[in-house]
């Protein structure tokens, strides 16, 4: 049972457009969400988090979204740049829990073409 | 500077045989966690700890066991009874308090069963 989904294995956008990476979860007990980048054969670095009494946070070009009700968050990276190129992988964890488990979805390949 | 070690980077075993992968962290996190990363799969938990001589199971614990001796060190071991070893592995530590939550990954380890 995959509590944290991210439906689309991978999106490719031209250099300077907008790429919107899509997650859903299915456990409403969720209420602190992050997003990871990796690069291959690296590990994942953190790049930007949500708690669910926000419904937006800002980093630069970087802007994820809360949609509480409709279980849904979205990373929004403007303007994209090659650079920007990795796996993206949402994470979600309860954040009064005591196990500090966070559950990660598959990810989602970028490709920024220059 | 603080950080989060795996060693080695590349690790060749042959079939049935145990292998030890390495993690180390001097960022003073009292939790450590080890995740394998299949092609498709995204990040599954194997093992975790919150704290020394105490570690929990993660979801595909078979086949696997850790150690937790000290604050800075939490090995994996690959045992042979782990039916596909072939995979890139990933250890995590995390410090959780009110103001931020999330994991530092080290490198990983590309284990290769030969």
């Amino acid at each position: 049972d995959q509590q944290v989904k991210q439906n689309s294995p991978s999106l490719s956008v031209q250099e300077g457009r907008i790429s919107i990476l899509n997650c859903d979860y299915t456990n409403s007990m969720f209420d602190y969400f992050l997003w990871y980048k990796k690069y291959p054969a690296e590990g994942p670095t953190f790049l930007i988090s949500i708690s669910s009494i926000k419904d937006k946070n800002e980093d630069g070009r970087f802007t994820v979204f809360l949609n509480k009700s409709a279980k849904h968050l979205s990373l929004h990276i403007v303007p994209s740049q090659p650079g920007d190129s990795a796996v993206y992988f949402c994470a979600a964890s309860v954040s009064g829990g005591s196990n500090y488990k966070l559950t990660f979805g598959k990810g989602t390949l970028l490709t920024v073409n220059p | 500077d603080g950080g989060i070690t795996q060693s080695p980077k590349y690790l060749f075993r042959k079939e049935g045989q145990n292998v030890t992968l390495s993690c180390e962290q001097n960022l003073n996190h009292d939790a450590m966690y080890w995740y394998r990363q299949d092609p498709g799969q995204g990040l599954r938990l194997i093992y975790y700890s919150q704290i020394v001589n105490d570690f929990q199971k993660g979801d595909i614990a078979e086949g696997y066991s850790v150690s937790r001796e000290k604050k800075e060190s939490f090995p994996l071991t690959v045992t042979s009874a782990q039916k596909n070893p072939t995979a890139f592995y990933l250890c995590a530590s995390s410090m959780w308090d009110s103001e931020s939550y999330g994991y530092t990954f080290g490198s990983g380890t590309r284990l290769t069963v030969v």
